[in-house]
Order: structure tokens, then sequence, then C-alpha cells
């Protein structure tokens, strides 16, 4: 296992659209996180799982967002109806339920043109 | 949310030189995490802090856990052209999300 994958590395679409990220944690990490960076910003909390179960989501999370996990595995990520302010670099992170160590994965960055 | 500023926001130094950053937060955090970012990749973890006063080595870097529980200090000893890039603190209280700070710019010159 090599760590964190996540897909696409780079997404360009155009708004209106319906786009979805997938991420790959690390095997045996029972947590994920999705954290959103726009430029010059610290990364910025979205939403976890506890295996399959959602169990925080933050108010940045709007209607047009969702995510699942549907087996405790992988987890996508959804976001319908782009909208310009949607641009941002999208991060996936794991770690164990009992070390809260986590770890990040390459991104992926979203441009909506 | 939970406020994390970290200072300095950018650093111009020579290579060899030490490098001192801190993060400070409005509340208390149970576990402190370093990152550093180069740019279009994700974070990369460099240290974990769990304990209140804990000092915690990493090769050149050193990190520190602070006794209020409220900030913790990042020390790169001896910097080398590689050490460039963004270096984020990130806490975590209760086990849930973490909260990052704004980052601190580090730029060596060779």
């Amino acid at each position: 296992d090599t760590g964190v994958s996540q897909d696409p590395r780079h997404k360009i679409t155009k708004r209106g659209q319906n786009v979805t990220f997938r991420c790959d944690p690390i095997s045996e990490h029972n947590r994920l996180y999705w954290y959103r960076q726009t430029l010059g910003q610290g990364p910025e909390f979205l939403t976890y799982f506890q295996n399959e179960a959602q169990l925080e989501k933050s108010r940045l999370l709007s209607d047009r967002f969702s995510a699942e996990r549907p087996k405790g595995s992988f987890s996508t990520l959804e976001i319908q109806r782009t909208e310009q302010g949607d641009s941002a670099m999208y991060l996936c992170a794991s770690s164990l339920v009992t070390d809260t160590e986590a770890f990040f994965g390459q991104g992926t960055r979203l441009t909506v043109v | 949310g939970q406020q994390l500023n970290q200072s300095p926001q950018s650093m111009f130094i020579q290579e060899g030189e030490d490098v001192s950053m801190n993060c400070t937060s409005s509340s208390i955090f149970n576990t402190w995490l370093w990152y550093k970012q180069e740019p279009g990749e994700g974070p990369v973890l460099l240290i974990a802090l769990y304990k209140a006063g804990e000092l915690t080595s990493n090769g050149r870097l050193t990190a520190q856990f602070g006794i209020t529980r409220k900030d913790s200090f990042l020390n790169i000893s001896a910097s080398i052209p590689s050490d460039v890039g963004i270096y984020f603190c990130a806490g975590q209280l209760g086990g849930n999300q973490f909260y990052f700070g704004t980052g601190t710019s580090l730029t060596v010159i060779p």
C-alpha cells in the first residue's frame, strides 16, 4: 500500500456540470476525511467518515455536495451544478480510529470555467 | 470554527540557518500535527504530538506541544533547499476533524 490515492489529479469542468472525485484510503484505515483548499489558505474541513458512517459535515458542505463511503473502503465526493467558487484543491486523508495521525492524498485540483 | 494562527507568514533564509515557526489557537487541542506542502501536492505529515509539553524530533525537525495545549512550535535545523514549502499546523480535539493553521511559507536561499 503506497498511501492515500485520489483520482483524478486534475479536473476542468464547465459551470453547471456535475463532477465526482474518488479517494482510496490507506488499507485498514477506518477514518476518511475530505478537505478543500483554496490558493494561499490552509485546508478546510468538509466531512469525515468512520467506516461507512458519515459522522460530521461542515457548513461548507452545501446541498450541492454529497459524499459517500458505501463499503467503508473508498469514498466519493460529488459536486452537483458546479460553480466557479467551487474551484479548489480537494484533499482526502485517512487515519486509524485509534491513531490520530492523518495522511493525505495528492489531491484533486478542480477548475470550473 | 477554531482559529489557528501561524507565524511568521513567510520566511526567507539562507541555506544552513535554523528556522523556527509557531502556531497558536484560541482553543485547546489534544493532538498537534505538522505538515509540509509543496505546490500542487497534498500535505505530507512531518510530526505528530499527543501530550502537553511533549518534544518530538524527526531528523532535523523538532516540534513541541505547548504546555497550555493552545500552541505548538516547529524548528528546522541547518536548512537545505529541499525544505522549501508551506508548513501547516493542525490541531484535533476529541478525535474529530482537524483544524489547520494559515501556513508558514519557507524559502531557502542557496
